[in-house]
């Protein structure tokens, strides 16, 4: 079985500032690893995600995330945040796509001037 | 590319009745699709796993009777909430895979009130 932990519920950061959520899983087996982006009363998009190869992952809208097997994390980063990127943040992993998806509680993401 | 399509986008019922909410791939075929329940200010639960033309497999704890689903093409499934009650309210959320590279693409979402 699978778990994917995300340590913070809520994080609070200025415009421009860079911003840090934490992601951590177990499992028994290898794993593809995700991170989405919900904004209200709609469904998830995809930011990046980890299938295998490079370490260091670059998604859309300037977000990375870097793969971490000896901690088994994998934190999302962006160096400057702007407004817009408020919104709740998901991590996700699964064994494989025909397989279902864990998801973390979430974290959100607030950004302000 | 990758694109789910849910329909519809919201729905208000009156409660015992039955509401039908879809999730097509349009430019792929899609043998599994995942249907999620999400409450407000909280993460997805996984109902269901939806296999094309065979049974879908519930989740611990999900009502089978209750969430019907049919899987019935490559490109379809349906989620029938039946006899609904004002606890069956949520966002409910499918999702489906092309394949492994592209990882899994969300639909839109459908906001079910049960009034």
């Amino acid at each position: 079985a699978q778990s994917v932990t995300q340590l913070d519920s809520q994080v609070p950061v200025f415009e421009e500032a860079p911003v840090e959520l934490r992601c951590n899983y177990s499992s028994s087996v290898s794993v593809y690893l995700f991170w989405y982006v919900q904004y209200p009363n709609q469904g998830l998009q995809l930011l990046l995600k980890y299938l295998s190869g490079s370490t260091l992952v670059k998604g859309i809208n300037g977000f990375e995330a870097e793969f971490n097997k000896s901690q088994t994390s994998f934190h999302l980063r962006k160096p400057s945040v702007h407004i817009s990127d408020t919104a709740e943040y998901f991590c996700a992993a699964s064994t494989g796509t025909a397989s279902k998806l864990t998801f973390g509680t979430g974290t959100r993401l607030q950004v302000t001037l | 590319g990758a694109v789910v399509s849910q329909h519809p986008s919201w729905v208000i019922c009156k409660s015992g009745t039955s509401v039908k909410i879809e999730c097509r791939s349009l430019d792929f075929q899609a043998t599994t699709m995942f249907w999620y329940r999400q409450f407000p200010k909280q993460s997805l639960m996984l109902m269901a796993t939806s296999n094309e033309g065979s049974k879908a497999t519930y989740e611990q704890g999900v009502e089978k009777d209750k969430f019907l689903i049919n899987h019935a093409s490559l490109t379809l499934s349906t989620l029938t909430v039946t006899s609904a009650h004002p606890e069956d309210s949520s966002f409910y959320i499918c999702s489906a895979s092309p394949g492994t590279v592209y990882g899994y693409t969300f639909g839109s979402g459908t906001r079910l009130t049960v009034v």
